[in-house]
C-alpha cells in the first residue's frame, strides 16, 4: 500500500538554525508529494508541492526536492524564525488510489528566540 | 472567498448522543473529504466524496455517516456518539480529483465525547 513516513518530533531549534524534516514515502506508483504545515488552532494549509521526479517545491524559505531514486521528498530551511513554529505533514497523492491523500504522522517544530 | 467553512468551533457531547458537523466551500470544488487527527496518528481519511450524489468510504468509516447533495456541502453525521470518537475533525476540497491538486482544510471542529 501507500504510506509516508517522516523524522519523528518534536524538533527544537533556534532562531537561525538550519532545519531539515525528512520524509519518506512508499507508493504503488508514482505520486505527487506535499508539505502541509499546521499552525497552532488552525487547519492545514499548503506549504509546497512537487509532482515529478527532480522537481524542488519551494515557500516562504522552504525547500523540498522529489527524489525518486530515494522515495524521498525532505523539507529543509536555511534560517528558521519563532514564527515557523509549526506542526508540518508530509504526504503524498496516487492515481491508484483515486487521488486520496496519504499523510505522515506530522512533525512538530518549536523555535526559541 | 470564505474558503472552507466548518461549524462548531467546538462541541461536547455525551456517549450515545447524535450529531452533525457541517462543512461548507465556495471554490466549486469536486472534491471533498473529512479527517480525523488524534495525537501520533496523523491524518486519517473517514468519507470522501468526489462530486454531489457520489460518497465513499475512507480510512476509518465506522460510526460515521455522510451525505453530499450539493457541491458547497459535505456534512459529517456521528450516529452514536463513543468516547473514542474524540478528536479533531477537519474537512478538506480540492478542485477534482487530479493528484497534483493541493487540498484546501477548515479550521478543525474539536469533539469530546464523554
Amino acid at each position: 500500500g501507500n504510506s509516508v513516513t517522516q523524522m519523528e518530533g518534536p524538533v527544537t531549534l533556534s532562531e537561525e538554525a538550519f532545519l531539515t524534516i525528512n520524509c519518506t514515502y512508499t507508493a504503488t506508483g508514482y505520486p505527487s508529494l506535499f508539505w502541509y504545515v499546521q499552525y497552532p488552532g488552525e487547519g492545514l494549509q499548503l506549504l509546497l508541492k512537487a509532482t515529478k521526479a527532480d522537481d524542488k517545491g519551494s515557500n516562504k524559505g522552504f525547500e523540498a526536492t522529489y527524489r525518486k531514486e530515494t522515495t524521498s521528498f525532505h523539507l529543509e530551511k536555511g534560517s528558521v524564525q519563532v514564527s515557523d513554529s509549526a506542526v508540518y505533514f508530509c504526504a503524498l497523492s496516487i492515481n491508484t488510489n483515486a487521488g486520496k491523500s496519504t499523510f505522515g504522522d506530522g512533525t512538530t517544530l518549536t523555535v526559541k528566540p | 472567498n470564505a474558503g472552507v467553512t466548518q461549524t462548531p468551533k467546538f462541541q461536547v457531547l455525551k456517549t450515545g448522543q447524535s450529531m452533525t458537523l457541517q462543512c461548507a466551500q465556495d471554490m466549486n470544488h469536486e472534491y471533498m473529504s473529512w479527517y480525523r487527527q488524534d495525537p501520533g496518528m496523523g491524518l486519517r481519511l473517514i468519507h470522501y466524496s468526489v462530486g454531489a450524489g457520489i460518497t465513499d468510504q475512507g480510512e476509518v468509516p465506522n460510526g460515521y455517516n455522510v451525505s453530499r447533495s450539493t457541491t458547497e456541502d459535505f456534512p459529517l453525521r456521528l450516529l452514536s456518539a463513543a468516547p473514542s470518537q474524540t478528536s479533531v475533525y477537519f474537512c478538506a476540497s480540492s478542485y477534482g480529483r487530479r493528484i497534483y491538486n493541493e487540498q484546501f482544510f477548515g479550521p478543525g471542529t474539536r469533539l469530546t465525547v464523554l
